[in-house]
Formats: structure tokens, C-alpha cells, sequence
């Protein structure tokens, strides 16, 4: 059984157009996380729920918007996509020692 | 503004010699500390944390922290070529809950163990 699973592995989509990709975790953690790991590797986080509550809300473009409708599950929602968006994007969840991640999603914006 | 910093590398060492990567924080009140390993092309995966000064030991990895320095490093005894990928130091900001909190990234380094 795979922790944490995004789907998709990977989503080519033109300028513009609104994509989501999705997020569970079977681990029972309490937080769960969107990183964003761009062209250079640098890991850097978006957003993180606990318990289904944003606490935390880097400063992200209001076209990405996290989405959790329970403990288990963190989407993440992008409108109106641009070239800078694309990037590998990771989910994690957390309980008290160590992520775990998810497998990543690949984004390319053309 | 919190910041991990980290030598991109690469990091070029032989089969079965010591590879030390390093690594500093800017945040003195940072109080874990985490190295992740990423193959190409893979996902992060957690290797150690560390929470107090000094070392500590897994296998052929030892976490080392100085927190007066503002100092984390990762020793890897009898480097294997599968150890060559990107590692990641990472430091705990915020405390909530049972959580981990919030996880800052370096921009990690590439490690190569040649044959």
C-alpha cells in the first residue's frame, strides 16, 4: 500500500487552463503538505492543513488554492496556469518525526 | 527570513571513503533538524533527525549538530555508489500540535561515489 499517493505522475496542459492534482495519505498523520521543487531542485513548501485547517500559507499566488475535505486528503487547485508554474510538486504528510512524500507530480506548462 | 544553506556540490568522493556534507541555519531558535536523501527523479526520504548537540548514529550515517554554530552535517562512513544522490538538510520552523511543523529546505548536495 503506497502512504502518500498523488495523482497525476505527470500533467502537460497549455497557458491558462485550471488543473488540480490530488493527495492522500493512509498513515493516519495529522498534517499534511504541498512543496513545490522547482527546475534547480530547491524544495520549498506551499501550503500545509492540520486537521483540515490551513496554518500555514506561504506566500503562493492566489491562483493556487489547497483544498482538504478531510484529514486524509490535501488537493491542490491552479487557475489560470503559467510557464513559471511548472515544476515537480510534492505532497507530504507528518505526524512527529520525518515527512513522508509522495511520489511528485510533474507539471509542464506550455 | 529563515534560511538553510547547503554547498550544491557536486560532492565527488571514492567507493568506501567518509562523505561529509554540511550545512547552516539561520534561525537560532531552530530546535530539529533533518537530512533527507532524494535519488533523481525520486521523492525526498527521511534519513536522521537530530534534536540535541552532538552526534548521533545510524548505520553508516552520523548526524552531527552544533547549535551554538548554527551547524548540522551528515557523515556517511563507506560511501557506496548507491548513496550518490542529492541530500537535503531541512530545519523545523513552528510548533503545532503533534506535528512536525513546518519543514525549511536547503537547496541540498549532490553527492557522487565513484567506483
Amino acid at each position: 500500500d503506497t502512504a502518500v499517493s498523488q495523482t497525476p505522475k505527470y500533467l502537460v496542459t497549455q497557458m491558462g487552463n485550471d488543473k488540480s492534482i490530488k493527495c492522500e495519505q493512509n498513515l493516519g498523520h495529522d498534517t499534511m503538505y504541498w512543496y513545490k521543487q522547482d527546475s534547480k531542485k530547491f524544495l520549498k513548501i506551499m501550503f500545509s492543513y492540520n486537521n483540515k485547517e490551513l496554518i500555514i500559507n506561504e506566500t503562493v499566488p492566489n491562483r493556487f488554492s489547497p483544498k482538504s475535505p478531510d484529514k486524509a486528503h490535501l488537493n491542490l487547485h491552479i487557475n489560470s496556469l503559467e510557464l513559471g508554474d511548472s515544476a515537480v510538486y510534492f505532497c507530504a504528510s507528518s505526524q512527529l518525526y520525518g515527512y513522508t512524500f509522495g511520489s511528485g507530480t510533474r507539471l509542464t506548462v506550455v | 527570513q529563515k534560511e538553510v544553506e547547503q554547498n550544491s556540490g557536486p560532492l565527488s568522493v571514492p567507493e568506501g571513503a567518509i562523505a561529509s556534507l554540511n550545512c547552516t541555519y539561520s534561525d537560532r531558535g531552530s530546535q530539529s533538524f533533518f537530512w533527507y536523501r532524494q535519488y533523481s527523479g525520486k521523492s525526498p526520504e527521511l534519513i536522521m533527525f537530530i534534536y540535541s548537540n552532538g552526534d548521533k548514529e545510524d548505520g553508516r550515517f552520523t548526524a552531527q549538530l552544533n547549535k551554538a554554530s548554527q551547524y548540522v552535517s551528515l557523515l556517511i562512513r563507506d560511501s557506496q555508489p548507491s548513496d550518490s544522490a542529492t541530500y537535503l538538510c531541512a530545519v523545523k520552523w513552528g510548533n503545532y500540535g503533534g506535528s512536525q511543523g513546518n519543514l525549511i529546505f536547503g537547496k541540498g548536495t549532490k553527492l557522487s561515489v565513484k567506483p
